[in-house]
């Protein structure tokens, strides 16, 4: 399968702790997305990357959130000093340039903060 | 105002209905336009795309209306399988792709 792929599915961890998610795009395509999701609400944007270059980040997204796709390939997102409002779904999507190829999803991790 | 809305529903349909959602958004210069399926606690998967002529695909339609700024998902025949969530999207010509929060569509034996 060679599709969008994401790690962990699930991660519990106790607020004011760091986490790392991490996303493998399909391969041909060259720009990457990060939303977030939680229950009842469409995926929330949170940054993509087109290749290696980070060209949008939401104006909503804390400091406390970074993302990285260092060789254009994989991505991964920290959250630090985590805070139970930050328990959603994050979704990983790639896609092709240009505002006509839609975004393909991985299976998202669940994050719960306690 | 969300940039782009939607009828949360949920559209409770018996089998072999017809249903149609309709979605809204604000920019206009908006490039493309989508319908995505969500099942629960699942990502959400591409349906169709919505072209300006519109487009059928088996039992689904999509339409855009550009003037008034709408797209809409018209379900013929409605199956046990189409209880979903089904997200609209909307793509400007550089940028994210941003979504609606979902219709909730229960189809009942």
């Amino acid at each position: 399968d060679t599709g969008v792929s994401q790690d962990p599915r699930h991660k519990i961890t106790k607020r004011g702790q760091n986490v790392t998610f991490r996303c493998d795009p399909i391969s041909e395509h060259n720009r990457l997305y990060w939303y977030r999701q939680t229950l009842g609400q469409g995926p929330e944007f949170l940054t993509y990357f087109q290749n290696e270059a980070q060209l949008e980040k939401s104006r909503l997204l804390s400091d406390r959130f970074s993302a990285e796709r260092p060789k254009g390939s994989f991505s991964t997102l920290e959250i630090q000093r985590t805070e139970q409002g930050d328990s959603a779904m994050y979704l990983c999507a790639s896609s092709f340039d240009g505002p006509f190829s839609p975004l393909h999803f991985g299976n998202g991790t669940r994050l719960t903060v306690t | 105002r969300k940039e782009v809305e939607q009828d949360p529903g949920p559209f409770n349909v018996p089998e072999g209905a017809t249903v149609a959602f309709n979605c809204t958004y604000s920019n206009s210069a908006s490039q493309s336009f989508f319908w995505y399926r969500q099942d629960c606690r699942k990502e959400p998967k591409l349906l169709m795309s919505v072209y300006s002529s519109g487009n059928e695909d088996g039992r689904f339609t999509a339409q855009l209306n550009r003037a008034s700024q709408y797209i809409s998902l018209l379900i013929r025949d409605s199956k046990l399988s189409d209880s979903a969530t089904y997200l609209c999207v909307v793509n400007p010509f550089a940028g994210k792709s941003t979504f609606g929060d979902g219709t909730t569509l229960t189809v009942k034996p």
